[in-house]
């Protein structure tokens, strides 16, 4: 098994742009989350699904998207790319809500 | 408001010796917490978790203890080995919100 992946690993942007951060897990695991780690602090939730079709904020949603149309994908989406979403960003996922997570390598985004 | 909060940015220790990690939590009647350990460029991953029904829970040289009254947990580590240098970040399960990280430095 793959466990969870997320793509790419390295993304440089410009402010202003957007993307999708990509990731999908093979566990057939009803929940996903998503954290970014800034440099020396811990994990700050995102959003997170609880299976497909249901997505909701964590505790640092703004400028940030999700969707959640197949249980193996949740992508990560950013409108428009500020210098504060420089960040590692983590994706996971767990069975349900009584389980340990499995997380994916990280995406390492800079927005300059 | 953070709920979990691990308040030791870091801690080095020698090796042979116990490490202690510290977190401590709030607003958590029935739940429970789980360490994750974290290596350089690479994700989380599970190492040990406690139930809010039990006091202590262990796996070979990792001994997590759970306070209710005082709203503490914390992580041993012993032996400590130069490979358990990493982050270790305390969660709580039913939100997975998670501490800010203990960098744990073992000495050789």
């Amino acid at each position: 098994n793959a466990g969870v992946t997320q793509t790419p690993k390295f993304r440089i942007l410009k402010i202003g742009q957007s993307m999708t951060l990509q990731c999908t897990q093979d566990m057939n695991h009803n929940y996903m989350y998503w954290y970014r780690q800034d440099p020396g602090m811990g994990l700050k939730l995102i959003y997170y699904s609880v299976g497909a079709g249901i997505t909701d904020k964590g505790e640092v949603p703004n400028g940030y998207n999700v969707s959640r149309s197949t249980t193996e994908d949740f992508p990560l989406r950013l409108e428009l790319a500020a210098p504060s979403q420089t960040s590692v960003y983590f994706c996971a996922s767990r069975t349900g809500g009584d389980t340990e997570a499995f997380f994916g390598q990280g995406t390492r985004l800079t927005v300059v | 408001d953070q709920q979990v909060k691990q308040n030791s940015p870091s801690l080095s220790v020698q090796e042979g010796r116990i490490s202690i990690l510290n977190c401590d939590y709030t607003n958590s009647m029935f739940d429970y917490f789980l360490w994750y350990k974290k290596y350089p460029a690479e994700g989380p991953t599970f190492l040990i978790s406690i139930s809010s029904i039990k006091d202590k829970n262990e796996d070979g040289r990792f001994t997590v203890f759970l306070n209710k009254s005082a709203k503490h947990l914390s992580l041993h580590i012993v032996p400590s080995q130069p490979g358990d240098s990493a982050v270790y970040f305390c969660a709580r399960n039913n939100d997975m919100r998670f501490g800010a990280g203990t960098r744990l430095t073992v000495k050789p």
